[in-house]
C-alpha cells in the first residue's frame, strides 16, 4: 500500500504566478488535510477535505488559496498571484476516518523568488 | 477550543541521557493522543498514540501514557540516541473537533 503522495517535491515560482499541489491520500483514505509548515516552524492547519466537499477551511487565507479534493484524482491546493511570504512547506495527511490517526506527505516546499 | 503545549525547545542532550518532553492538552470530550516524529527534510511520521485514559503507547523505545487527572501525555525514552535528533509534535483529535490539534513541536538534537 503505497503512502501519501505528493507532487512536486520541490516548486519555484516568481511572484504572481499560480501554484499548484497536488496530493494523493493512500488508497481507502477519504479525509485528506493540508498543512503549512514555515522555516524552523510547526504546523499550521489550512484546510480538511472529504472526496468533493471541504469540511473545514478555517485555516486558510481567503484570498488566493483554495482547494478540492474531487470524486477522481488528487486533491489540489492551488495558491494565486504567489507572494515571497508564501514560501513554506506544504504537507498533505490522510485519514480513513475523522478519529484515526493522519498518514503524512513527504512535502512540497514552495519557493517564491 | 482544543489546544495543546509542549516544552519549548530546543532539547539538547547527549546520547544515552535519559528524554522527557512535556505534552499537556485541553479538550472538549475524550481525545486519541499522538505523538509525531519529523526528520530533517521529511513529513511526519506516527511514533505511537492512545486512545484513551491509562493507556500507553509505545514504539522504538519511546513511551508516553495517557494521564487524565493531569491532562497530560509526555513522551520519554531510556536512552536517546544521535539518530533520534528531530522535531517532535504531541497532538489530539477528539469526536467534537473536526481536525487534528498539533502543538508547536519540540526540537531535539542528541550530540554523540
Amino acid at each position: 500500500n503505497a503512502g501519501v503522495m505528493q507532487n512536486p517535491r520541490h516548486l519555484v515560482r516568481r511572484r504572481g504566478q499560480e501554484a499548484r499541489l497536488r496530493c494523493s491520500p493512500m488508497k481507502g483514505h477519504s479525509h485528506v488535510y493540508w498543512y503549512r509548515q514555515l522555516p524552523e516552524e510547526g504546523l499550521k492547519f489550512m484546510v480538511y477535505l472529504q472526496k468533493e466537499n471541504i469540511i473545514d477551511e478555517s485555516g486558510m487565507p481567503k484570498e488566493r488559496f483554495s482547494a478540492e479534493f474531487p470524486k477522481e484524482g488528487p486533491s489540489i491546493l492551488r495558491i494565486q498571484q504567489v507572494v515571497r511570504g508564501d514560501s513554506a512547506a506544504y504537507f498533505c495527511a490522510s485519514s480513513p476516518n475523522a478519529l484515526d490517526e493522519q498518514y503524512f506527505g513527504p512535502g512540497t516546499r514552495l519557493t517564491v523568488t | 477550543g482544543d489546544s495543546v503545549t509542549q516544552m519549548e525547545g530546543p532539547v539538547t542532550l547527549s546520547e544515552e541521557a535519559f528524554l522527557t518532553i512535556n505534552c499537556t492538552y485541553t479538550a472538549t470530550g475524550y481525545p486519541s493522543l499522538f505523538w509525531y516524529v519529523q526528520y530533517p527534510g521529511e513529513g511526519l511520521q506516527l511514533l505511537l498514540k492512545a486512545t484513551k485514559a491509562d493507556d500507553k503507547g509505545s514504539n522504538k523505545g519511546f513511551e508516553a501514557t495517557y494521564r487524565k487527572e493531569t491532562t497530560s501525555f509526555h513522551l520519554e525514552k531510556g536512552s536517546v540516541q544521535v539518530s533520534d535528533s528531530a522535531v517532535y509534535f504531541c497532538a489530539l483529535s477528539t469526536n467534537y473537533g473536526q481536525n487534528f490539534v498539533f502543538g508547536p513541536g519540540t526540537r531535539l538534537s542528541v550530540l554523540p
